[in-house]
């Protein structure tokens, strides 16, 4: 089966710009986590999503948001981006979170 | 947030040796502990979710233990192939739903 999809690989952007990462979570998984991943730190927890809904926050700025369609995939946003926001982001899905993720291949996002 | 501490930060060792890891975290709230391999340039692979005191599992010559009372796990790998080079995450995970990972431990199998 597909593993989890995330688009774009690679996203270049500047500085004040907003941005919008994808996430397709495999087939029957109803929960998206995002993560960041920032050299030197682990993966630092965005949010998790599941049917729609956000179920847990981590300690990011309001400038990180994020949704959940009905077919559960996950789009991540993040507005007036800075430098610090350049970083590997990863998306991880499970059938109801808690019991293994699987992670996606991440998007790789350096701000300019 | 959850402070949780792998030690060593990174090891190097030569093909056939066996070889441990430690992932320290504070055992209130505790509900599962997860590990995971992260080989440069892939996503991190799961490699095992723990969830009671003594719990003990193997996939091939990889190991874990897992003590919720004093808080750490260990993970072994008995003799290291070249393939196994890769940074080794663990992740507690709280009542929520959400991972804490550590910074990871590095390790390099020498040829």
């Amino acid at each position: 089966k597909a593993g989890v999809t995330q688009t774009p690989r690679y996203l270049i952007k500047t500085r004040g710009q907003q941005v919008t990462l994808s996430c397709s979570p495999i087939s029957g998984h109803r929960s998206v986590s995002w993560y960041q991943q920032t050299p030197g730190q682990g993966l630092q927890f965005l949010f998790e999503y599941f049917s729609e809904t956000q179920r847990n926050k981590g300690n990011f700025p309001g400038r990180f948001s994020g949704r959940q369609f009905s077919n559960s995939r996950s789009e991540m946003n993040v507005s007036t981006l800075e430098l610090g926001d350049s970083a590997l982001y990863l998306c991880a899905s499970s059938y109801e979170g808690g019991n293994g993720y699987t992670f996606g291949s991440g998007t790789r996002l350096t701000v300019v | 947030i959850l402070n949780v501490e792998q030690s060593p930060q990174s090891l190097h060792v030569q093909e056939g040796d066996s070889t441990n890891f430690t992932c320290s975290f504070p055992s209130s709230n505790f509900y599962a502990l997860h590990w995971y391999r992260w080989e440069t340039a892939k996503s991190p692979e799961a490699l095992f979710v723990m969830t009671l005191n003594g719990d003990e599992k193997k996939k091939g010559r990889i190991s874990a233990t897992l003590n919720t009372k004093e808080g750490y796990s260990y993970l072994y790998i008995k003799g290291s192939q070249p393939e196994d080079s890769a940074t080794y995450l663990c992740a507690p995970q709280t009542g929520a739903n959400n991972l804490f990972f550590g910074t990871g431990t590095r390790l390099t199998v020498i040829p």
